[in-house]
């Protein structure tokens, strides 16, 4: 089974600042790992995947994160936040042992202020 | 590409009616699509695993009775809400895998049961 746990259901950060959001997983098998974005009643948009190969991945919008696994970790930075990043995000975690479900973490509110 | 749609984006039913959402895969086929529900401020719960023609896979504490899922072709699924229930109301999302490891999100159905 796989689990991820995200640190700080709020975070806030000022509009040009590093944004770093949390994440740790736990996996049997080897984990992919995903970030996700969810804007007020909408659905899910895909930031980035790591599925196997380079550990540092980039994706839309600017972001990138890093899959560690000595650290179980795949935290999401992006480094000058605009206003426009304030959303929901989901760290998500699947293996081939699950059919590729997703099993999300609870989320991280980012709050971007002028 | 990697379109996935869901219609009615939200509905408002009596309690006691039945309510059919509908999730489409727009650009692809999809063998499997996973239906959750996502409470407010609340992180995504999976119900359940639809593989085109085949029964769906509920997770536990899931009723099948009452969420019926139908997979009748590689771009359709739809989730039945039998005998809705105010406790019913929520944040219904769908999502289609095409074959890989991503799924690709619906934006969503909003229901409420009064």
């Amino acid at each position: 089974a796989q689990s991820v746990t995200q640190l700080g259901s709020h975070v806030s950060v000022s509009e040009g600042a590093l944004v770093l959001l949390r994440c740790n997983y736990s996996s049997s098998v080897p984990p992919y790992l995903f970030w996700y974005v969810q804007y007020p009643n909408q659905g899910l948009q895909l930031l980035l995947k790591y599925t196997t190969g380079a550990t540092l991945v980039k994706g839309i919008n600017g972001f990138e994160a890093e899959f560690k696994k000595s650290e179980t970790s795949f935290h999401l930075t992006k480094p000058s936040a605009h206003m426009s990043d304030a959303a929901e995000y989901f760290c998500a975690v699947s293996g081939s042992n699950s059919g590729y479900a997703l099993n999300f973490g609870k989320g991280t509110s980012l709050l971007v202020t002028p | 590409g990697a379109v996935v749609s869901q219609h009615p984006s939200r509905v408002i039913c009596k309690s006691g009616t039945s309510v059919k959402i509908e999730c489409r895969s727009l650009d692809f086929q999809a063998t499997t699509m996973f239906w959750y529900r996502q409470f407010p401020k609340k992180s995504l719960m999976l119900m359940a695993t639809s593989n085109e023609g085949s029964k769906a896979t509920y997770e536990q504490g899931v009723e099948k009775d009452k969420f019926l899922i139908n997979h009748a072709s590689l771009t359709l699924s739809t989730l039945t809400v039998t005998s809705a229930h105010p406790e019913d109301s929520s944040f219904y999302i769908c999502s289609a895998k095409p074959g890989s490891e991503t799924q690709y999100f619906g934006p969503g159905t909003r229901l409420l049961v009064l």
